[in-house]
């Protein structure tokens, strides 16, 4: 166990829909990742948060947004679904990121149909 | 630019060893990392490098080369438990994880 927590586990919806993915970090960890990986891909960078702020951004796209909350734990939006989302999103997070490993949760998987 | 590269597949044997490479060209660098991640599952941490050399941990060793933007992830004793894909990640100067595209391993009886 990580010690990260990610909601839903699994997850199917419809195309132009929309769903949130939750996750919280680690207790103590203030940087948190979210991470795309679709079938038999890489792991895809898609943003950052440290303590509340942005920190910076991949290849997310404009459908896709992010927050992370004072309670530090973060949600991931996804609007406007296509049947290539579909994929594995994942959440990490760091002590502060300098020399500080990631630590992922089990993953949320997105299926759009 | 940022690119991570490695091999995308690999078979070795079990109880060989097996050395998977990784190398890179990132905006800055505080460190290189491996992850293990079995399919469908959440990468693990496997090692940490930062400074040039080979570091050992039980039957995993990583090795990494700041001049040369090289490491390599050297797996002994293969166990069938090992077939996985294994995940080259720097940490550049903004303080992000940019991983690399991951080695496939299988490994056979």
């Amino acid at each position: 166990d990580s010690g990260v927590t990610q909601t839903p586990k699994h997850l199917i919806t419809a195309t132009g829909q929309r769903v949130t993915l939750r996750c919280s970090p680690r207790s103590g960890d203030l940087s948190v990742y979210w991470y795309q990986q679709s079938l038999d891909q890489g792991l895809q960078f898609l943003i950052q948060y440290y303590n509340g702020e942005e920190r910076a951004k991949g290849n997310i796209l404009e459908r896709f947004s992010a927050q992370q909350f004072p309670d530090l734990h973060s949600e991931l939006n996804l609007s406007s679904l296509e049947l290539g989302d579909s994929a594995l999103y994942f959440c990490a997070s760091s002590v502060v990121g300098e020399g500080g490993e990631l630590f992922f949760g089990e993953g949320s998987r997105l299926t759009v149909l | 630019g940022q690119n991570i590269d490695q091999p995308t597949e690999m078979t070795a044997t079990e109880g060989a060893i097996v050395q998977i490479n990784c190398t890179y060209q990132t905006s800055g660098f505080n460190g290189l990392f491996w992850y293990q991640q079995h399919a469908g599952e959440a990468p693990t941490f496997l090692s940490y490098n930062v400074l040039d050399g080979l570091e050992e941990k039980g039957r995993f060793s990583s090795f990494l080369s700041r001049s040369k933007g090289y490491s390599y992830l050297l797996l002994k004793e293969l166990q069938m438990k090992d077939s996985a894909s294994y995940l080259c990640a720097v940490l550049n100067y903004g303080q992000n994880f940019v991983f690399g595209p991951g080695t496939r391993l299988s490994v056979l009886p």
